[in-house]
């Protein structure tokens, strides 16, 4: 149980693009997901926490509107990376919970991004 | 905002014997403590978790112990396996219940043969 899936895997896009990620749980409800990047040998960062239903709280500089995430289901959120730039390339990993920081967190596969 | 130290960056040991990863954080209202094992290009799996209501929590060969006077908390594996080779993060949720995790940044476990 608790299986959380990201897709696409891997997208190679131009700067300039737009890409968006999905990230679904696929056999429970997550009221709660959350969307974290990390860059090579480095640790996972929290970009933004999504509860279903409403907006999306971002972490300090990670930038809303370039960063757009809807968590319009309780088995779906998506990132949608606006305008992409070769800085953003990095692995773009969410987690689904049932509820807050306390309830165990589930990570998806990730999603690899290069932006050239 | 919450702040997760961990330590080493490195470690290495032979198989067979143990390690311990040991981390800080510093808001004394997180409550969540979770341990992950990355491998290469993969997911980070949960290992084990402990909640500040205890102070010591065991899975097998796996162990995490809590200091929250200290603030600070362990990762203990016995019997190490070449399998457990991989990168360990720590990780403490903001406290309040809603809020996501603090990684540390990490430990790059090595079992030697």
């Amino acid at each position: 149980g608790a299986v959380v899936s990201q897709h696409p895997s891997w997208v190679i896009c131009k700067s300039g693009t737009s890409v968006k990620i999905e990230c679904r749980s696929l056999d429970f409800q997550a009221t709660t997901m959350f969307w974290y990047r990390q860059f090579p040998k480095q640790s996972l960062m929290l970009m933004a926490t999504s509860n279903e239903g409403s907006k999306a709280t971002y972490e300090q500089g990670v930038e809303k509107d370039k960063f757009l995430i809807n968590h319009a289901s309780l088995t779906l959120s998506t990132l949608t990376v606006t305008s992409a730039h070769p800085e953003d390339s990095s692995f773009y990993i969410c987690s689904a919970s049932w509820g807050g920081g306390t309830d165990t967190q589930y990570f998806g596969p990730g999603t690899r991004l290069t932006v050239l | 905002g919450e702040n997760v130290e961990q330590h080493p960056s490195t470690l290495s040991v032979q198989e067979g014997d143990s390690a311990v990863i040991k981390c800080t954080y510093s808001d004394s209202a997180s409550n969540y403590f979770p341990w992950y094992k990355q491998e290469l290009g993969k997911r980070p799996q949960l290992i084990i978790d402990i909640r500040s209501n205890v102070g010591e929590k065991k899975d097998q060969r796996i162990a995490v112990t809590l200091n929250k006077t200290a603030k600070h908390f362990s990762l203990h594996i016995t019997e190490t396996q070449p399998e457990d080779s991989a990168v360990y993060f720590c990780a403490a949720n903001a406290g309040g219940g809603a809020d996501g995790l603090t990684f540390g940044k990490g430990t790059h476990l090595i079992i030697q043969p």
